[in-house]
């Protein structure tokens, strides 16, 4: 299965700031998954990101506060605009596995909103 | 809307003494249905897929099965190293995974 490798794994950022996390994957996938995970909570959906089209976004999330890039078919950037302490998550990507390995994630970005 | 639902919360289980986990799911067409591993402060481990009612999959003390509404993954004779959130997910269309609350689990020595 890929293996993601995921940047920064954790950051304190000040509110009103932006943080881009980083998402590189050892092969090329078409599709690359963006979650976040509340404290003490599962996974959501946070948007889909296809190389050389828009993400799609989930119910409840924007493209203003969750930008995202996909260059290319091993590397994508989600960024958290304009934080607030809501923000406060871990952020996770994912590709799919081969094979029917099922769903590959990084090892998260842990972000703390102060 | 898809929805999954995990019982228990979580799960205080003596080392050797065996359990289920339960994961309940409604979902227009299912793809497949996941369990995940998730320790603390990593990204959840894939562990089994399920695509169909009566399938069942087995890896070391973790055994998985399905129903067309529910799905278990039970822990056979547990060790310390076995403590997790286990975390279920059904896939719909789309390659979106809804996940449910997870169970912690905790094997006590």
């Amino acid at each position: 299965s890929a293996v993601i490798s995921q940047k920064p794994s954790r950051d304190i950022c000040q509110r009103g700031t932006s943080l881009t996390i980083q998402c590189q994957v050892d092969s090329q996938v078409t599709m690359m998954f963006w979650y976040r995970q509340q404290p003490g909570q599962s996974l959501t959906l946070i948007a889909t990101a296809n190389q050389g089209s828009e993400a799609t976004y989930e119910s409840g999330f924007v493209i203003d506060k969750f930008p995202i890039s996909r260059p290319n078919l091993t590397f994508s950037t989600l960024t958290v605009s304009n934080m607030s302490p809501e923000d406060s998550s871990i952020y996770l990507c994912s590709v799919e596995g081969s094979g029917f390995l099922g769903y590959t994630f990084g090892s998260g970005t842990r972000l703390t909103v102060v | 809307e898809d929805q999954v639902t995990q019982s228990p919360e979580a799960l205080r289980l003596q080392e050797g003494e065996s359990s289920s986990l339960n994961c309940s799911y409604t979902v227009s067409g299912l793809r497949g249905l996941f369990w995940y591993r998730q320790d603390p402060g990593k990204g959840p481990e894939f562990l089994f897929t399920l695509y169909s009612a009566g399938e069942e999959k087995e890896k070391e003390r973790l055994k998985a099965t399905l129903t067309k509404k529910e799905s278990f993954l039970h822990i056979t004779a547990p060790k310390p190293e076995d403590s997790a959130t286990y975390l279920c997910a059904v896939e719909a269309a789309g390659n979106k995974l809804t996940f449910g609350g997870g169970t912690r689990v905790l094997v006590k020595p």
